[in-house]
């Protein structure tokens, strides 16, 4: 199966710094990449998505790239505010109806 | 429009009682999932459903059980529980067609003892 792997597992950001979050995969039949944020004690919820034909994709500071011959894409926050503070997990899948693989998480924490 | 909803959100179970997490969307998706997310592992999949009709295991199915009961119920079943068991456990569902985001119930935090 799909093996997901999301590095870093902590990371710290002064405010108005840029974070980056990198995961890995290994199955080439992926296609789809989502990236969710959890608050504490909150569900998952999307922030952004990329679909294997597209190599990046922006919406306003929050920005994902996908290199898939190096089975490698990146979640890039900038400007950051406290209120981006919170676990980001990556994922990867071949679509609705599939499975999802996540990876372990990034607890990202923004200090004032 | 509720989204996805789970019930109980809380549970204590002792080793070996059994129970029934539910699950309903009122989104009128397809595919239906159920997760675990322990600390330091992320989501694991436990069951999905890819439509109504249709169940498959994930990464981590061992003593689970599911039923899609229609196409908004969705239902994980612990026959007998086991202190490993004891985690946060997510419902989730997503549209086949236009989109893949996956939509996220509230969570049900279950201790077993």
């Amino acid at each position: 199966g799909e093996n997901v792997e999301q590095h870093p597992s902590t990371l710290s950001v002064q405010e108005g710094d840029s974070a980056v979050i990198k995961c890995t995969y290994s199955d080439s039949a992926s296609n789809y990449f989502p990236w969710y944020k959890q608050e504490l004690g909150k569900r998952p919820q999307l922030i952004i998505d990329i679909r294997s034909n597209v190599g990046e994709k922006k919406d306003q500071r929050i920005a994902v790239t996908l290199n898939k011959t190096a089975k490698h894409f990146s979640l890039h926050i900038t400007e950051t505010q406290p209120e981006d503070s919170a676990v980001y997990f990556c994922a990867a899948s071949m679509g609705t109806g599939n499975q999802f693989y996540f990876g372990t998480g990034t607890s990202l924490t923004v200090i004032p | 429009n509720a989204g996805v909803t789970q019930t109980p959100k809380f549970q204590v179970l002792k080793t070996g009682q059994s129970m029934t997490l539910q699950c309903a969307q009122d989104m009128n998706h397809n595919s239906m999932y159920w997760y675990r997310q322990d600390p330091g592992m992320g989501l694991r999949l436990i069951y999905y459903s890819a439509s109504e009709g249709t169940t498959d295991k994930g990464e981590v199915p061992n003593g689970y059980n599911v039923s899609r009961l229609n196409k908004r119920e969705f239902s994980l079943r612990l026959e007998s529980a086991a202190p490993s068991q004891t985690s946060v456990y997510f419902c989730a569902s997503s549209e086949a067609d236009r989109s893949y985001e996956q939509y996220f119930g509230p969570g049900t935090r279950l201790t077993v003892t």
